[in-house]
């Protein structure tokens, strides 16, 4: 059982760049998230998805769009990366209204 | 904006001391969440508050949720160096958007 998949795990881009992080859960959890953690800042959300179908924007979502593939995949883009993106950005996904996140792994990002 | 205040932002203890970490929130949660992330790792879920006054123990860890279910406070008896690690509170608000804290570092000096 994986629970939530990220990949890639690392991905180092040059300013300007564009690139797709992926992430995958197999719990058929309805609620999926992104968020990104820089150092002292915690973690913030950038953009989440109630359920298949539907996403919306959370706390620092400029510079990002999301598509929730199916029930399964949610996807995060940054169209033209800056190196105010570079951080460590993290999918998690939940069952139920007010459950816990589950957390994938984790992907390292660093913008040049 | 809706915000979730941690502190103190660092801690560190010798390996047997007590430990305690304070959250407060700027507006009335309908619940609180803990998670726990090991250097290098990925948050983990803990522990769950809803009632107001609410009191959960997980072995040495004692959770707490504040009558006025604005603030919240998770102690640690007697750490050990398994301890380490960044303890983040979480607030729902809405449905569907969990805010966290900005986390309290704990290092144990053996």
């Amino acid at each position: 059982n994986a629970g939530v998949t990220q990949t890639p795990k690392f991905q180092v881009l040059k300013t300007g760049q564009s690139m797709t992080l992926q992430c995958a859960q197999d719990m058929n959890h309805n609620s999926m998230y992104w968020y990104r953690q820089d150092p002292g800042m915690g973690l913030r959300l950038i953009y989440y998805s109630a359920s298949e179908g539907t996403t919306d924007k959370g706390e620092v979502p400029n510079g990002y769009n999301v598509s929730r593939l199916n029930k399964r995949e949610f996807s995060l883009r940054l169209e033209s990366a800056a190196p105010s993106q570079t951080s460590v950005y993290f999918c998690a996904s939940k069952e139920q209204v007010w459950q816990g996140l589950f957390f994938g792994s984790g992907t390292q990002l660093s913008v040049l | 904006g809706q915000q979730v205040m941690q502190i103190p932002q660092y801690q560190h203890v010798q390996e047997g001391e007590d430990f305690t970490t304070y959250c407060n929130s700027s507006t009335t949660l309908s619940n609180i969440q803990w998670y726990k992330q090991r250097p290098g790792g990925h948050p983990v879920f803990l522990i769950q508050l809803v009632k107001s006054g609410e009191v959960k123990k997980q072995k040495r860890l004692t959770f707490q949720f504040g009558e006025a279910k604005k603030n919240s406070s998770l102690h640690i008896t007697a750490t050990q160096t398994t301890d380490v690690g960044t303890y983040f509170c979480a607030g729902w608000f809405g449905n569907e958007k969990l805010t966290f804290g900005t986390g309290t570092r704990l290092t144990i000096i053996p």
